[in-house]
């Protein structure tokens, strides 16, 4: 089934704590991003890859870091997270640019 | 990069009826256009492309206005189903940056 995935579904941490989302798409994907989504705002664009080692900003970078060693995988990183982190959070992945988007299932994350 | 815009609603209709949401963009140079569904707490999913044409899936039909610059999704014959938030993306040629409006809430009750 192609599909993209996420974990955890649901994180709580505290300020300062290093995290890592994950993200894995089996559609052979050439382009990923990540999102957050916050009441009133949408959805947000954090990151995005078009391809394995390149990576570029989003709308609201600060505070993220990603990586893309390999095609399939695409995870955000928090090196010392902070409460306006809290938020909803996806991944997406796409055949190319402008071209439909599948998104993973979300990561709640809570920080406090 | 400019906004995409929508009226958040809620719209509130019986089932059966006919709905239309609009969605105006600012920038010229908006390539290419999306209507997603999102149900609550779940993932954005693509409801249907916007072609220049206009287009047609069953009982939605979505039109892209380029000189006014705004798409449009029409629902007709409500679902009790159809009941999520509509967001309205936007890609700009050259940035792989979509533009994701805050959504239109839909409603259907018996």
């Amino acid at each position: 089934e192609a599909q993209v995935t996420q974990n955890p579904r649901y994180l709580i941490t505290v300020t300062g704590k290093k995290l890592t989302v994950t993200c894995s798409q089996n559609m052979n994907h050439e382009y990923m991003s990540w999102y957050r989504q916050d009441p009133g705002l949408g959805l947000r664009q954090i990151y995005y890859s078009m391809n394995v080692e390149v990576t570029d900003k989003g709308d609201v970078p600060e505070g993220y870091k990603v990586s893309r060693k390999e095609k399939r995988n695409f995870p955000l990183i928090l090196e010392s997270p902070s409460p306006n982190q809290t938020s909803l959070y996806f991944c997406a992945s796409s055949l190319a640019e402008s071209y439909e988007q599948y998104f993973g299932p979300g990561t709640r994350l809570t920080v406090t | 990069r400019k906004e995409v815009e929508q009226d958040p609603g809620p719209f509130n209709v019986p089932e059966g009826a006919t709905v239309a949401f609009n969605c105006t963009y600012s920038n010229s140079a908006s390539q290419s256009f999306f209507w997603y569904r999102q149900d609550c707490r779940k993932e954005p999913k693509l409801l249907m492309s916007v072609y220049s044409s206009g287009n047609e899936d069953g009982r939605f039909t979505a039109q892209l206005n380029r000189a006014s610059q705004y798409i449009s999704l029409l629902i007709r014959d409500s679902k009790l189903s159809d009941s999520a938030t509509y967001l309205c993306v936007v890609n700009t040629g050259g940035s792989y940056i979509p533009t994701f409006g805050r959504g239109t809430s839909l409603i259907v009750h018996p």
